[in-house]
């Protein structure tokens, strides 16, 4: 059984174009992130969502948007595509509180051209 | 500005000796630390994580040592296998659920 799921895995597109990716998650975790992983591996946190509520907004573009119909669910818009967004981003659950465990998915590679 | 640093980005060791991997951190005071392994194409594997007040952590051939004076973890693969292979990756946290990763240090495990 999948844990954390995310689709597309791969993206290919064209600058300018929004895209979005969704993210689900079935361990019953109250809260969820978005993680860049750019070309150096290095694993940036983007934003956390606890209950369908927004906690964490690092310094993103606002072109990135993120959304949470439930708390199983937590989908990243991105809207006017720019080459610097090639990246990888994963998704990722845990339950809330301090020193839990975060859950990943196994990322969606996003290129743009 | 606070920073965690992996000192090596990779780090290549014959099989079955012990892999050695640091994790430095500044202008932080975690409360937890936790590791992460990472293979090619895939998301991060949580391994292990220790407290602020706990010095040792052991899980099977996996060790991890915290020192809070020093800023320091590290993360020891005892009788090393080549399938240990892998980018690992420290994470603090200081707040709830607010975790920050270090850039990894990829390593190999050689035959």
């Amino acid at each position: 059984d999948t844990a954390v799921s995310q689709t597309p895995k791969y993206l290919v597109t064209q600058m300018g174009n929004d895209k979005s990716i969704k993210c689900e998650q079935n361990l019953g975790h109250d809260t969820m992130y978005w993680y860049k992983q750019d070309s150096k591996k290095f694993l940036k946190i983007m934003f956390s969502y606890n209950n369908k509520e927004l906690i964490i907004n690092e310094t993103v573009p606002n072109r990135f948007s993120p959304k949470s119909p439930d708390k199983a669910h937590l989908n990243l818009h991105i809207n006017s595509l720019e080459l610097g967004d090639s990246a990888v981003y994963f998704c990722a659950s845990s339950h809330r509180g301090a020193g839990e465990t975060q859950y990943f998915g196994p990322g969606t590679r996003l290129l743009v051209l | 500005s606070q920073k965690i640093e992996q000192n090596s980005e990779a780090l290549n060791i014959q099989e079955g000796k012990t892999a050695t991997l640091t994790c430095n951190y500044t202008n932080y005071s975690p409360a937890y630390l936790q590791w992460y392994r990472q293979d090619p194409g895939r998301g991060p594997v949580f391994l292990l994580l220790i407290r602020e007040n706990e010095k040792e952590k052991r899980k099977e051939r996996l060790k991890v040592t915290f020192d809070t004076t020093l800023k320091q973890s590290l993360f020891h693969i005892t009788a090393s296998q080549p399938a240990d292979s892998a980018t690992y990756l420290c994470a603090l946290e200081a707040d709830n659920n607010d975790m920050r990763f270090g850039a990894g240090t990829r390593l190999t495990v050689k035959p």
